[in-house]
């Protein structure tokens, strides 16, 4: 199993381009997520989905779109990148839990390191 | 007000040493789950160690245990006889809602502990 894979490595954008941040998994797992994680601030989510075509907001969604048309993919699109949006982006997924405590980790990508000049 | 709280930024222990990363963590749900995670220099996130609300006992790993003390809502946890491939920053973070429901998988990460291992 290859895990989560994310592409690109690396990413530079000029302000105003779009671009897609490409993760996927063999795992069959139903829940995918984004984060983006800046200096000093940890990890904060900015979409998630429970299946295909299943998709929410999580606490920082502004300027980036997802869907989910398969269990494996979960790209996130950048449609007009702002500095602000410079940061080391991370895709990471998961079982969803049967009903009860469980200890679902979730496993993470390599991540994406993105500057916006 | 902050879900997960980790007041060390940094934190320099000597070979061998244990070492305890505290996690305060603030949530009314009666069901979530606290985990660790190490991002060593690399940048890849591992995760460490689990311990549910409703788990009885401290969770343990090898050379990681969780201290979990409910009523003060803290998550420490402790590395013992730590090696120099345990220099990192480590991740405590907070899953609310009991598993199954939607959107409850949901993390909620601290700002992390970079932690030194001095040889």
């Amino acid at each position: 199993n290859a895990g989560v894979t994310q592409t690109p490595k690396f990413q530079v954008l000029k302000t105003g381009q779009s671009m897609t941040l490409q993760c996927a998994q063999d795992m069959n797992h139903e829940y995918m997520s984004w984060y983006r994680q800046d200096p000093g601030m940890g990890l904060r989510l900015i979409h998630y989905s429970v299946g295909a075509g299943i998709t929410d907001q999580g606490e920082v969604p502004n300027g980036y779109n997802v869907s989910r048309s398969t269990t494996e993919d979960f790209p996130l699109r950048l449609l007009s990148a702002a500095p602000s949006q410079t940061s080391v982006y991370f895709c990471a997924s998961s079982s969803l839990g049967l009903a009860g405590e469980s200890s679902y980790e979730q496993y993470f990508g390599p991540g994406t390191r993105l500057t916006v000049t | 007000a902050q879900k997960i709280t980790q007041t060390q930024p940094g934190m320099f222990v000597q070979e061998k040493e244990a070492v305890t990363l505290d996690c305060t963590y603030d949530t009314s749900d009666p069901s979530y789950g606290l985990f660790w995670y190490k991002q060593p220099s690399s940048g890849e996130m591992i995760f460490l160690i689990y311990q549910g609300s409703y788990d009885q006992q401290n969770a343990t790993e090898g050379r990681y245990s969780l201290n979990f003390q409910k009523a003060r809502k803290s998550a420490n946890l402790v590395i013992s006889a730590s090696q120099l491939g345990d220099s990192a920053m480590y991740f405590c973070a907070m899953r609310e809602g009991p598993w199954s429901a939607f959107g409850n998988e949901k993390l909620t990460f601290g700002t992390g502990t970079r932690l030194t291992i001095i040889p």
